[in-house]
């Protein structure tokens, strides 16, 4: 039973456009997201979290919004630029501090 | 600061055999999880160490085992290696238990043949 989903498994995207990664959950519990980024042949790195009291959290280029009721969460890239070009994985947690559950992941692509 | 060290980086093991794999985490970082990548399950999580205590464990059969050490360093153990334990095995390391403030390792990428 997958908890997390990413229903797209690639996107491709033009330099300079909005890119739209979207991610839905299942578990009400989970109360806290992450997004991470994954370069082949490396370990992913955080980008961007948000906190289910809020629905919005923007760190520059990135901004990820947090829809409860739908249990739905996406991340917004503008513009969007060839080196973020990678595999986009969003997460989710609960406030016991527990493991993340991961969704499969979508990647990718900005064309120049 | 170093960041998450996982050795070895690649290795190749043939079906039955037995496997450990490393990870020295952040120093300071107390936390060490660990997660399997394969093709289209996305991440999938392993266990997790916090002061040398399992604290939690995912939904793994009984051939997938760990420990940590007192200086925090983990190592997982794979044993009667089968071809679907091929993938791509991530250590992440954190200050606290739990899944804020993860950092990754790069891998490890285990192929049975």
């Amino acid at each position: 039973d997958q908890q997390v989903k990413q229903n797209s498994p690639s996107l491709s995207v033009q330099e300079g456009r909005i890119s739209i990664l979207n991610c839905d959950y299942t578990n009400s519990m989970f109360d806290y997201f992450l997004w991470y980024k994954k370069y082949p042949a490396e370990g992913p790195t955080f980008l961007i979290s948000i906190s289910s009291i809020k629905d919005k959290n923007e760190d520059g280029r990135f901004t990820v919004f947090l829809n409860k009721s739908a249990k739905h969460l996406s991340l917004h890239i503008v513009p969007s630029q060839p080196g973020d070009s990678a595999v986009y994985f969003c997460a989710a947690t609960n406030n016991a501090g527990n493991m993340l559950t991961f969704g499969g992941g979508t990647r990718l692509m900005v064309k120049p | 600061k170093a960041g998450v060290t996982q050795t070895p980086r690649y290795l190749i093991k043939t079906r039955g055999q037995q496997v450990t794999l490393s990870c020295s985490p952040i120093s300071g970082h107390r936390s060490v999880s660990w997660y399997q990548q394969t093709p289209g399950q996305g991440l999938q999580f392993l266990f997790e160490y916090f002061s040398e205590t399992q604290r939690n464990k995912g939904n793994f059969p009984g051939r997938f085992s760990g420990r940590q050490f007192s200086n925090s360093r983990s190592e997982m153990n794979v044993s009667t290696l089968e071809l679907g334990d091929s993938a791509l095995y991530l250590c992440a390391s954190s200050l606290g238990p739990g899944g804020y403030g993860y950092t990754f390792g790069s891998g490890t990428r285990l192929t049975v043949v």
